[in-house]
Formats: C-alpha cells, sequence, structure tokens
C-alpha cells in the first residue's frame, strides 16, 4: 500500500501562473484534506472533502479551489499564484476512530509538495 | 485561531536529556489528544494519543501527562536520542463543518545534540 501520495515533489512558479497539486490515497478513507505548513505557522487547514463530491472550506481557503474527483483523489489548485503562497503542502486522509469526537481519529500525510512562487 | 497553544517553538537537548513540549487548551468538549512528529521532508505521522480520563499514557520513551483541571497536556522524550530530533505537533478533534478534523498547535522543533 502506498498510502497517500503526492505530486509534484517540488514546483516553483513564477507571480501569476497556475497549476494543480495532485493527491491520491489508497487506504479507502472518506475523509481528504489539505494543509500548508509555514515556518512558526504549525498546519493550517486550506480545504478538505467529507465524501466524493463534496469540498468545504478550511481556514485559509482565498486563493485555492479544490475538486474531489472521486474517492481516491483530492487535488488542490492556485489558479494565479503569489509569493504568499510559497509553502509546504500536505495532503492528508482521515480514519475515524469509534466511538465519540474525535476518539481516536489518525490523520494519515502524504510526503508533502515544496512550492516556491518567485 | 490556534485552539491549542504550543511551547516552546524550538528545544535544544543533549543526548541522554529529558525532552519535554507543552500544549495548553480551551475547548473543554476536547476528547482526544494526539502528538503527530514530522522527520524533515516527511509528513508529520502519529506518535501517541491520550484520552482525558487517564493522567498519562507511556509508549516506550514518549510520555503523555494530561492535567484536566490545568487544561494542560504535555509529551516527554525521556532519554532523548538524536534520531528523536524532529517537529513535533500536538493536536485536538473539532467538530467543524462537514468532516471530522484535528486542529494542530504551531510546532517544536526538538534538536537532540549527540
Amino acid at each position: 500500500n502506498a498510502g497517500v501520495t503526492q505530486t509534484p515533489k517540488f514546483q516553483v512558479l513564477k507571480t501569476g501562473q497556475s497549476m494543480t497539486l495532485q493527491c491520491a490515497q489508497d487506504m479507502n478513507h472518506n475523509s481528504m484534506y489539505w494543509y500548508r505548513q509555514d515556518p512558526g505557522m504549525g498546519l493550517r487547514l486550506i480545504y478538505y472533502s467529507a465524501s466524493e463530491g463534496t469540498t468545504d472550506k478550511g481556514e485559509v481557503p482565498n486563493g485555492y479551489n479544490v475538486s474531489r474527483l472521486n474517492k481516491r483523489e483530492f487535488s488542490l489548485r492556485l489558479e494565479s499564484a503569489a509569493p504568499s503562497q510559497t509553502s509546504v503542502y500536505f495532503c492528508a486522509t482521515l480514519s475515524a476512530g469509534a466511538g465519540g469526537l474525535g476518539h481516536t481519529d489518525t490523520q494519515y500525510f502524504g510526503p508533502g509538495t515544496r512550492l516556491t512562487v518567485l | 485561531q490556534q485552539q491549542v497553544k504550543q511551547s516552546p517553538q524550538s528545544l535544544i537537548v543533549q543526548k541522554g536529556g529529558i525532552s519535554i513540549i507543552n500544549c495548553a487548551y480551551e475547548n473543554t468538549a476536547f476528547d482526544y489528544f494526539p502528538w503527530y512528529q514530522q522527520f524533515p521532508g516527511k509528513g508529520p505521522a502519529l506518535l501517541i494519543a491520550i484520552r482525558p480520563d487517564v493522567s498519562e499514557k507511556k509508549e516506550g520513551r514518549f510520555t503523555i501527562s494530561f492535567n484536566k483541571s490545568a487544561k494542560q497536556f504535555s509529551l516527554h522524550i525521556m532519554d532523548s536520542q538524536p534520531g528523536d530530533s524532529a517537529t513535533y505537533f500536538c493536536a485536538a478533534p473539532i467538530s467543524s463543518g462537514s468532516a471530522r478534523q484535528l486542529t494542530f498547535g504551531s510546532g517544536t522543533q526538538l534538536t537532540v545534540l549527540p
């Protein structure tokens, strides 16, 4: 099992260019997430998808769009890249534990995409 | 709007020493407190987790201590090793929107000197 995979691993864009970050999982999890990680800011949620066909905004959605293509794939698109979007992007799934809120929920992360916008 | 506040931001420990990372929370509805470990160039991965009905959970050299009255939980790494050098995140589940979510602390970069 590959778990959660992301492509590309690295990308350099010029301001105004667009690109799509790809994510795929073979864990059969319903929920998928996109985070960005910046120094001193931790992991901030951009968008998430509870299941195929649904997407919702997270904490920092401006400048991004997402597509939940099917249960396995969840892509993140930057329509017009800005230097403020220079970051490391992580895709993740969630294995929901039994019981109450969050009880034993486990998040599984991909290896990340390092994006630089010049 | 960080719902879990983590400290310190960075920590340097000698090999064999004890590393301690702290997190504080406000929402008393949280019922599960995981810690994630991230090595350079990798995604975070679950390290250890605790439920608030116990005060301590130990797995090998890693221990979570939980203080419900103070709304704090901490990660202790005993006999710290250079291989423990990584970024550590505390987290808690939140009920928001259509999917279950974890909210993460800002992270602690741990360096264990040989």
